[in-house]
């Protein structure tokens, strides 16, 4: 079971504020990193999957960074808005297992 | 595609009940899970399978108890019910092809009184 940390655990923004967290995980024997948006009352759905240093991917208002070397991912979101509001999870996985560790998520509320 | 189903939706046991989780999914995935979401601590892994007939222990898997006699289906049994079992609960299911990003189900909310 991996270390996987999220920072920070709950955000209050307003609408339009552009905002970011981080997910930290160990970097030796690195396989993959996955950010998951989890909306209350909901399942948690698979934003993006990443498993190259230097990685970066969007969709939307939202993208995502990866540094496999010093062992973080960024989450961006650009513009916030109040569907926006939701936990976000990331997972890390190693080579040794490929089964992703979760970290606490942080929740975003954001208000208009 | 159905994706990831599980039932029942909802369930409330009394204290020393056994019951049954169902999860089943038509994606032909070879990798299965069950979670448990606790209050501020995000998902915890109760146990997952990497294929037929293969089972192993996650984070918190006393108390539970899986089988994986098939691709499709993961059942997670919970003997002797105990208030700490009160939980919501997530089953998915992952396979290489996509670095195995998850497929959730929609949750099984668990009572226990």
């Amino acid at each position: 079971i991996l270390n996987v940390e999220q920072s920070p655990q709950s955000l209050h923004v307003q609408e339009g504020d552009s905002t970011n967290f981080t997910c930290s995980f160990p970097s030796s024997n690195f396989y993959a990193l996955h950010w998951y948006r989890w909306e209350t009352a909901k399942s948690p759905e698979a934003l993006f999957v990443m498993t190259l240093n230097g990685d970066e991917k969007k969709k939307g208002r939202i993208s995502a960074t990866l540094n496999t070397k010093e062992g973080y991912s960024y989450l961006y979101i650009k513009g916030s808005q109040p569907e926006d509001s939701a936990t976000y999870l990331c997972a890390g996985a190693s080579g040794g297992s490929y089964i992703p560790t979760f970290g606490r998520g942080t929740s975003l509320i954001v208000h208009p | 595609n159905a994706g990831v189903t599980q039932t029942p939706k909802f369930r409330i046991l009394k204290i020393g009940q056994s019951m049954t989780l169902q999860c089943t999914q038509d994606m032909n995935h070879n990798y299965m899970y069950w979670y448990r979401q606790d209050p501020g601590m995000g998902l915890k892994l109760i146990y997952y399978s990497v294929g037929a007939g293969i089972t192993d222990k996650g984070e918190v898997p006393n108390g539970y108890n899986v089988s994986r006699s098939t691709t499709e289906d993961f059942p997670l049994r919970l003997e002797l019910a105990a208030p700490s079992q009160t939980s919501v609960y997530f089953c998915a299911s992952s396979y290489e092809g996509s670095s195995y990003e998850q497929y959730f189900g929609p949750g099984t909310r668990l009572t226990v009184t």
